[in-house]
């Protein structure tokens, strides 16, 4: 089955770049989104098609998605950006898929 | 603007059948795909399935031979069924609306989430 890999824990200070990572096998051939779900909600989309925004998610969210790896950049990172952040893609054979969640900590 | 709501059981025995309702409001389910996800304490999410109101489902390997997900386009509404649960399949369960295209798809929005457990 197909499986997606983050890292558990990306830390970044107030006002700095986060970056966290996605890696699966021909994930550049893949499209893939992000969801954000802060302590005690459900999750919410933040990326989709690698690097498409929906309306009312702040434009210091990006994505992009080459070889065997999704990124999703925060700039200027808030405190209110953290949270649990899930790479998902479709695959196949698995369907949905869903990487195992990156813990935001901005310091 | 689309909302889900979940409503079932919170505490299912083990060996029985979990199971639980998603009710849509703002928007009609018979366009999309309609899914569910859950989400064990403390750990990650999980693709359970989708359902097109058309009937068409597909599910989660792992889960397949346990899953049922059924619509009811007359309530705006869509189930799940799991048999034969364990502790294992405690979790919050979400139901959501899922985009889906060739070779491409997104879940949005989601609901709010229920808890179930099992215990007996």
């Amino acid at each position: 089955s197909y499986e997606l890999t983050q890292p558990p824990s990306v830390s970044v200070s107030p006002g700095q770049t986060a970056s966290i990572t996605c890696s699966g096998d021909k994930l550049g051939d893949k499209n893939v989104c992000w969801y954000q779900q802060k302590p005690g909600q459900s999750p919410a989309m933040v990326i989709y098609q690698d690097t498409r925004r929906p309306s009312g998610i702040p434009d210091r969210f990006s994505g992009s998605n080459s070889g065997n790896t999704a990124t999703l950049t925060i700039s200027g990172t808030q405190a209110m950006d953290e949270a649990d952040y899930y790479c998902q893609a479709w695959d196949s054979n698995t369907a949905v898929v869903f990487g195992g969640g990156t813990k935001l900590t901005v310091l | 603007q689309v909302q889900l709501q979940e409503s079932g059981p919170g505490l299912v025995k083990p060996s029985e059948t979990l199971s639980l309702t998603c009710s849509v409001s703002g928007g009609s389910i018979s366009t999309y795909y309609w899914s569910w996800i859950r989400q064990p304490p403390g750990a990650g999410l999980e693709w359970i399935g989708y359902i097109y109101y058309s009937g068409s489902t597909k599910y989660n390997p792992s889960l397949k031979s346990r899953v049922t997900i059924s619509a009811d386009t007359s309530k705006n509404q869509f189930s799940l069924k799991l048999t034969s649960v364990t502790a294992a399949d405690t979790a919050v369960y979400y139901c959501a609306r899922e985009v889906v295209g060739p070779a491409t798809n997104w879940i949005d929005p989601w609901g709010q989430g229920t808890l179930v457990t099992v215990s007996s």
